[in-house]
């Protein structure tokens, strides 16, 4: 069974809009979720993170909202730029420091 | 460049074979991991080490496959009697468990690209 879902295997935005990937996680013992942006034959950039003690988790263009009670997670980027195409992986783990759980990604698309 | 390197990039070889990967981690970071991606997929965890030890192995890590850690440092994953199902991308991460709220971000390499024909 899946613990980390992400339903949407792809999205389009235009570029200087927003753009929100979501994350649904099924076991409560995770408490550090992650995102990470690959490229094709690279392997993951870190972007963001945020442990369960927060709700929220700002850098720059990227916000990550943490929703414990409905088990989900956004990544908001805005504004959307080109060069943020690419595929994007929630991750989570438990006790913030145990191998990560990957979601299936979600592949975004900014339209000039 | 202090990020995480991996070697070879790109592995092709015949099926029996046996194969060899390398991860340089980060140099200040105890831990190291490793994961394997196919197409359509996320990251799937294989093992970790924390310094020299190894800590825990995934089901999906079969008796064909080994890793070490001498001293600490850099790491060796190695696929005996390969099969075309080992085809994927094999990834290396590296973190740190002594950061000041006791978290544990993974920074990944660029990844090791196994073909089996």
């Amino acid at each position: 069974d899946q613990q980390v879902k992400q339903n949407s295997p792809s999205l389009s935005v235009q570029e200087g809009r927003i753009s929100i990937l979501n994350c649904d996680y099924t076991n409560s013992m995770f408490d550090y979720f992650l995102w990470y942006k690959k490229y094709p034959a690279e392997g993951p950039t870190f972007l963001i993170s945020i442990s369960s003690i927060k709700d929220k988790n700002e850098d720059g263009r990227f916000t990550v909202f943490l929703n414990k009670s409905a088990k989900h997670l956004s990544l908001h980027i805005v504004p959307s730029q080109p060069g943020d195409s690419a595929v994007y992986f929630c991750a989570a783990s438990a006790a913030g420091n145990t191998p990560l759980v990957f979601g299936k990604g979600t592949r975004l698309s900014v339209i000039a | 460049d202090t990020g995480v390197s991996q070697n070879p990039r790109h592995k092709i070889t015949k099926r029996g074979q046996n194969v060899t990967f390398r991860c340089d981690p980060i140099s200040e970071h105890n831990r190291l991991y490793w994961y394997r991606q196919t197409l359509g997929q996320g990251p799937e965890f294989l093992t970790y080490f924390q310094n020299e030890a190894q800590l825990e192995k995934s089901r999906l890590l079969s008796d064909r496959f080994s890793a070490e850690r001498p001293k600490g440092s850099f790491s060796t994953l190695e696929i005996q009697r390969t099969e075309q199902g080992d085809s994927a991308m094999y990834l290396c991460a590296s973190g740190d468990t002594g950061s000041l709220d006791g978290t544990d971000t993974q920074y990944f390499g660029p990844g090791t690209r196994l073909t089996v024909l």
